[in-house]
């Protein structure tokens, strides 16, 4: 399997800070058929599902403020989330979906300082 | 608009099964493999598996392979899993997901396990 490691588990920011949570997989993600990065970032907020924030490592959804950013490729991924919001304040997962079992991170907890 | 309806809460006794459905509209269920996620606020998200609703084919992750059974009716453009000899382990929100990555998701049903 696939294994995703999140670091930081926590994070404590203040309005206006950047932040940056980093995702590291076990193998790599990058396909090079499409050299494409199989990897997806999410944000869960309390009592919610989960949202589709980035795929392809760098692709931002549909309706997705563009201060949030995802960069990376290969084993090493990033998600930046640039003068956070207090409505940001959640949960991060990152996800790889480049082979069964699709595998999320442990989580980022983005709390107000 | 892709929308998923999943089922109501679910409180059951220990060693006994449930079986939760999720109802798409939107598109059809043929269109796309079907996927679950398991999520307890002190252990994440956890893929379960997936089902092509098109023929019924399944993949489970392997720590899932007992536990859950995903199916698929094509006429209500519902999917369903049956999960098993449930423990306090099993208790958590399980969501659906249509497709990788997962764009749309259900909003989950609980599943409490308790005696």
């Amino acid at each position: 399997d696939i294994v995703m490691t999140q670091s930081p588990s926590s994070l404590a920011v203040s309005a206006g800070e950047t932040v940056t949570i980093n995702c590291k997989s076990s193998q790599s993600l990058l396909y090079s058929g499409n050299q494409k990065n199989y990897l997806a970032w999410y944000q869960q907020k309390p009592g919610q599902s989960p949202k589709l924030l980035i795929y392809w490592a760098s692709t931002r959804q549909s309706g997705v403020p563009d201060r949030f950013i995802g960069s990376g490729s290969g084993t090493d991924f990033t998600l930046t989330i640039s003068s956070v919001q207090a409505e940001d304040l959640a949960i991060y997962y990152c996800q790889q979906y480049y082979d069964t079992p699709y595998t999320f991170g442990a989580g980022t907890k983005l709390e107000l300082k | 608009e892709v929308q998923l309806q999943q089922s109501g809460p679910e409180l059951r006794r220990p060693g006994s099964s449930v079986k939760l459905s999720c109802k798409a509209s939107g598109y059809s269920i043929t269109d796309y493999l079907m996927h679950w996620v398991k999520h307890r606020p002190e252990h994440g998200l956890e893929w379960i598996g997936w089902i092509d609703p098109e023929d019924g084919e399944t993949k489970y992750a392997q720590k899932f392979q007992s536990k859950a059974t995903l199916t698929a009716d094509t006429s209500s453009n519902t999917a369903y899993m049956q999960l098993s000899s449930l423990t306090s382990e099993d208790t958590a929100t399980y969501f659906c997901a249509p497709n990788t990555p997962f764009a749309y998701w259900g909003q989950g049903t609980l599943v409490t396990v308790s005696s």
